[in-house]
Formats: structure tokens, sequence, C-alpha cells
């Protein structure tokens, strides 16, 4: 069975700080990986997403994250946070290896931003 | 957003009374999803569509229903709603090959 854990329901960082949010999963077939955020009462966006190849993904506003096989991980960062990337994230893993849309979602983690 | 229109966007119903949930979609993605969403459990796949006709329970499906009659449309139904079942919900649609896209959701209130 396929899941993922966040460490951290809550992070805090200070404007300008490095952002760390972190995302470990289990599957028993190679992974599909996905970020996701989410803005007070609006849906998902997808930050970023790995599928196959290039195991360091880039994705939008600034956001990476790096696919670990050996360490069954996808953490995402970003360099120096700022204001706007308040929000809640979440990591998410795809049902087998093809189907994108049937997804198990981590806890969420909820990135506070101070000034 | 992909096109992808929930309705109504806030509900409030009473215990026992049935009620349907909106998914409108207009780029004919194939794969249609209803997702629930709830504090410390992220979201969670309620049940899913492949196509017309075509669908199948996710990993909370008891006490929901769906029905695709038309590429575009994917109704959620909560036959007797319970206050368990108060939460936001969330629509997806994909094509299958690349990422989902997830509509606006819906607060529903069961009181």
């Amino acid at each position: 069975a396929q899941s993922v854990t966040q460490l951290g329901s809550h992070v805090s960082v200070s404007e300008g700080a490095l952002v760390l949010l972190r995302c470990n999963y289990s599957s028993s077939v190679p992974p599909y990986l996905f970020w996701y955020v989410q803005y007070p009462n609006q849906g998902l966006q997808l930050l970023l997403k790995y599928t196959t190849g290039a195991t360091l993904v880039k994705g939008i506003n600034g956001f990476e994250a790096e696919f670990k096989k050996s360490e069954t991980s996808f953490h995402l960062t970003k360099p120096s946070a700022h204001m706007s990337d308040a929000a809640e994230y979440f990591c998410a893993v795809s049902h087998g290896s093809s189907n994108t849309g049937k997804l198990i979602f981590g806890q969420g983690t909820t990135l506070q931003v101070k000034p | 957003d992909a096109g992808i229109t929930q309705s109504p966007r806030h509900k409030v119903t009473e215990t026992g009374t049935p009620v349907t949930l909106r998914c409108h979609q207009t780029e004919n993605h194939r794969y249609m999803y209803w997702y629930r969403q709830d504090p410390g459990h992220g979201l969670r796949l309620i049940h899913y569509s492949y196509g017309v006709k075509d669908t199948d329970k996710g990993e909370v499906s008891d006490g929901y229903s769906v029905s695709r009659s038309k590429t575009e449309d994917f109704l959620l139904t909560l036959e007797s709603a319970t206050s368990s079942q108060t939460s936001v919900y969330f629509c997806a649609t994909a094509t299958g090959g690349t990422e989902a896209f997830f509509g606006q959701g819906t607060r529903l209130t069961v009181v």
C-alpha cells in the first residue's frame, strides 16, 4: 500500500530564510510524486512533480524538490522565503505509476512566514 | 484552474437529508475525482471516474455515491447526510499522464 508522511504539521520561518518541508513516502511501484500548495479558501495548485528522469525537480515560485529513492523522500525547499509563500502544502503520491489524479496525500504542512 | 466549476460553493444542510454536489469541467478530461479535505487528514479520495458511466470507489466511499452521465459532469451524492460528512469537498480532473487539476472546493456543513 502507498502512503505519504509529512513531518511537521506547522513550520514557521522568517522572511528570507530557507524553507524545508519534509515528505516521506512508501510505494510498491516506482512513484509519481507531487507537491501542491493551497492558499486560504482556494483549491490546490501544482507546485512541482516528479515522474521519471532528473531527480531534482524545479517548480513554480522558486520551489524545488529532490527525489531520493534510497531515503524514500521528496522534500520541498526554497532558498529564501517570501511572505506570499504562507500557505498549506501537500505532498502526494499517485496510485500506481500512471494515474496522476488518483492520489494519496500527506496530512499537509502549514507554512508561516514571519516578517 | 482547468475550467473546473464546483457548485454549490457553500451549503448547510440538516442531518438525514440528501445532498448532491456538482463538478463541471470544460477541458474534456477523461478522469474525474472527488476528494474530501479534513484537518489532519489531508485530502482523501471518495470516488473516481475513468469515463462516462465508469466509476469506482476510493478509500472513504461509505455514505457516498457518484454518477457521470456526461464527460463534463461528475456528481457526488450524500444519500442521507451525517455530521461526519461535514467537510470541504474538492473535485479534480486529469488526462491520465500529467497532473490533476482541482476545483475551488465546496464547503458542506451538516447540522
